[in-house]
């Protein structure tokens, strides 16, 4: 079974820093890009950026680039999405999840899209 | 970046209802569209990809047509299980970006 696992809820600090996890089994993880999406409770998705874990090639979304850092370890098929500094604005669930490519490149690809989603990290952070 | 809205944000409708859902970009994104329903507490679920192509596994009572920077999802007869909020996420650039959402409840 295709599958994305993610780390359990994090509750945190101010200040303090944090690396959630999202662990591919069931397909090759390094020929599928992985992203990382935001949703504040009760509101929308927010692409944050992905990873190729072949490469660690990464783009970002500009809202997010400096926040965060994305990872891989193509070694233990897992990506990682990390904080040096959280905030309360922080608070969120985020989902990992394969963006699916028919080719490795993606490029002119009508097919790109999120088809594996992870079930969600919670993470709380306190003032 | 694409800019990404949805119409209505919200909607009520009775099972076997006859819904429809509109997502526009502020540019041509051609048929980079895909479209994913949400249930409270759980993952987005993929439903439909390259703006008419039905995910696996997705009931055939969903549908998707548009092209440029208009699109609809289409939900021919609604069921129970239905209920839930569904985005619109353009992969013509890679910098994804997702509409606001809109949510179907139970009339």
């Amino acid at each position: 079974e295709v599958q994305l696992v993610q780390s359990g809820a994090e509750v945190k600090k101010s200040g303090e820093s944090l690396k959630i996890s999202c662990k591919g089994s069931g397909y090759s993880f390094t020929s599928y890009w992985i992203g990382w999406v935001r949703q504040v409770t009760g509101k929308g998705l927010e692409w944050m950026g992905t990873i190729s874990p072949g490469d660690s090639a990464s783009r970002y979304s500009p809202s997010f680039q400096g926040q965060v850092t994305i990872s891989a370890d193509k070694s233990i098929n897992t990506a990682y999405l990390q904080w040096s500094s959280l905030k309360a604005s922080d608070t969120a669930m985020y989902y990992c999840a394969r963006r699916y490519c028919s080719s490795i490149s993606c490029y002119g690809d009508l097919k790109d899209s999120f088809d594996i989603w992870g079930q969600g990290t919670m993470v709380a952070v306190s003032s | 970046d694409i800019q990404m809205t949805q119409s209505p944000s919200s909607l009520s409708a009775s099972v076997r209802d006859r819904v429809t859902i509109t997502c526009r970009a502020s540019q041509s994104i051609n048929r980079y569209l895909n479209w994913y329903q949400q249930k409270p507490g759980k993952a987005p679920k993929l439903l439909i990809y390259a703006a008419s192509s039905l995910q696996s596994g997705v009931p055939s009572r969903f549908s998707g047509s548009g092209s440029g920077t208009d699109f609809t999802l289409t939900i021919s007869s609604l069921q129970p299980e239905d209920f839930a909020t569904y985005y619109c996420q353009q992969s013509y650039s890679t910098a994804f970006t997702f509409g606001p959402g809109t949510k179907v409840d139970i009339k």
